[in-house]
């Protein structure tokens, strides 16, 4: 099982990002999956969640309205599409999922600073 | 959604035993659901060590077990590792939406 997570970069405050996570030797249409973040010297933040449909999405408080999350089940891929971005949500961000979490990305870099 | 507690530092000897734990109030996600637990080491992606309800994932040492200690979901390392040496956290979910514990630095010494 492997996902490959990327996309991300620095970008000016109220900038935009779009991560990508493609899937491999991976059954991606069967699982949610979600966004995971970690900001510096913090903990573990889950970002958002959609089902194997992409007809539930979810969010954390944080970045409702900013962030959208979406699937490409014919290119096993998700994306999350971060819009207005803040410097609090400079991180590193992986995509998961899978079989009660057993996949994980590698993690992309966000850095929001001026 | 209230917050998931966990201590927020522990220290194991080598070989010893050490349980971490999971205060979580309650709230629609962790409401009478049992918890994930993940190991986060440094500059590594995170990986899921026991699932719903305290079951180990295929890589997971024998020596990680999960439990309930009287209310509160548990993680037990017996016999500890250097290598053992990470945060911990655990992790509820409700279908879609989830919510991390503030993590548990744990030092092998």
């Amino acid at each position: 099982v492997q996902l490959v997570d990327s996309g991300g970069g620095l970008v000016q405050p109220g900038g935009s990002l779009r991560l990508s996570c493609e899937a491999s030797q991976f059954t991606f249409r069967s699982h949610w999956m979600h966004w995971v973040r970690q900001t510096p010297g913090k903990g573990l933040e889950w970002v958002a969640a959609i089902n194997q449909d992409g007809g539930q999405k979810y969010y954390v408080d944080s970045v409702k309205g900013r962030f959208t999350i979406s699937r490409d089940d014919a290119k096993n891929t998700l994306h999350l599409q971060m819009n207005s971005l803040r410097g609090d949500d400079t991180a590193v961000y992986w995509c998961a999922g899978g079989f009660y979490f057993d996949a994980w990305g590698r993690g992309t870099q966000v850095t929001v600073s001026s | 959604q209230p917050a998931v507690t966990q201590e927020s530092s522990l220290t194991v000897s080598p070989g010893g035993t050490v349980t971490l734990t999971c205060d979580s109030s309650s709230g629609p996600v962790t409401s009478g659901r049992s918890p994930y637990w993940l190991q986060l080491r440094p500059g590594q992606a995170p990986r899921t060590l026991i699932y719903p309800t305290n079951n180990r994932h295929p890589w997971t040492p024998a020596r990680f077990s999960g439990s309930l200690l009287g209310v509160k979901p548990a993680l037990t390392l017996s016999g500890a590792q250097p290598e053992d040496e990470a945060d911990y956290y655990c992790l509820f979910c409700s279908g879609g939406p989830c919510i991390f514990g503030g993590g548990t630095k744990l030092t092998v010494l």
